[in-house]
């Protein structure tokens, strides 16, 4: 069982639809929890953290479930420039060992 | 202020040849990572630096790959010889590790490795 793991989609959407993606990881000593976005061909960039309460910033809403392991992302009024991989980025305390999954590929349609 | 910066850009080389990756980090941030990206996965840690010090290399393959950060700045990643396995895009990113341990990474655009 890979360490964290996604659905890979690719999720297709019309502009204006709310999508979710969820990630699930396996170490239950997991303490960081992040989404980084990467467009084709470039960088991962910091889309938002995830914090134990829940946190919103604009349009996206991320929630992490320690209970069950898996954080969420959720994008409201999806626009076309939302067309990217979305990665569930998760990182333990001490060795700040960092994990990756294999992204989540979203294609906005107009 | 300035990103992450990697060169080159792009490297194409044929198989058993040595290539070397370069990366100088933002500026005052004290770790810097060298991740592997393969086609249609998430970057995996090749190594990370603490300052000058390598922290976390388990998943260096060591008989081929090498990095240094002299004087804790810059780090140059090489491998010698390359086989046709290595070609992925390989990131650079860098990080200010505070007090409380958290930390943003900030990726730099990455040298794309074709190995024929």
């Amino acid at each position: 069982r890979k360490e964290v793991e996604q659905d890979p989609g690719p999720f297709n959407v019309p502009e204006g639809a709310t999508v979710a993606f969820n990630c699930t990881y396996s170490n239950s000593a997991s303490q960081s929890f992040f989404w980084y976005r990467q467009d084709c061909r470039k960088e991962p960039k910091l889309l938002m953290s995830v914090y134990s309460s829940g946190n919103e910033d604009g349009r996206f809403t991320a929630q992490l479930n320690r209970a069950s392991q898996y954080i969420s992302l959720l994008i409201r009024d999806s626009k076309l420039s939302d067309s990217a991989t979305y990665l569930c980025v998760v990182r333990d305390t001490g060795g700040f060992k960092t994990i990756f999954g294999a992204g989540t590929r979203l294609f906005v349609k107009a | 202020e300035a990103g992450v910066v990697q060169s080159p850009r792009y490297k194409i080389i044929e198989k058993k040849q040595p290539v070397a990756f370069w990366c100088n980090p933002i500026s005052g941030h004290n770790t810097l990572y060298w991740y592997r990206q393969n086609l249609g996965q998430g970057p995996e840690l090749l190594i990370r630096y603490e300052n000058e010090e390598a922290v976390d290399d388990s998943q260096l393959p060591k008989d081929r790959f090498s990095a240094e950060r002299l004087k804790g700045v810059d780090s140059t990643l090489k491998i010698q010889p390359a086989e046709l396995g290595d070609s992925a895009v390989y990131l650079c990113a860098s990080s200010l590790i505070g007090g409380m341990g958290t930390d943003t990474q900030y990726f730099g655009p990455g040298t794309r490795l074709t190995v024929l």
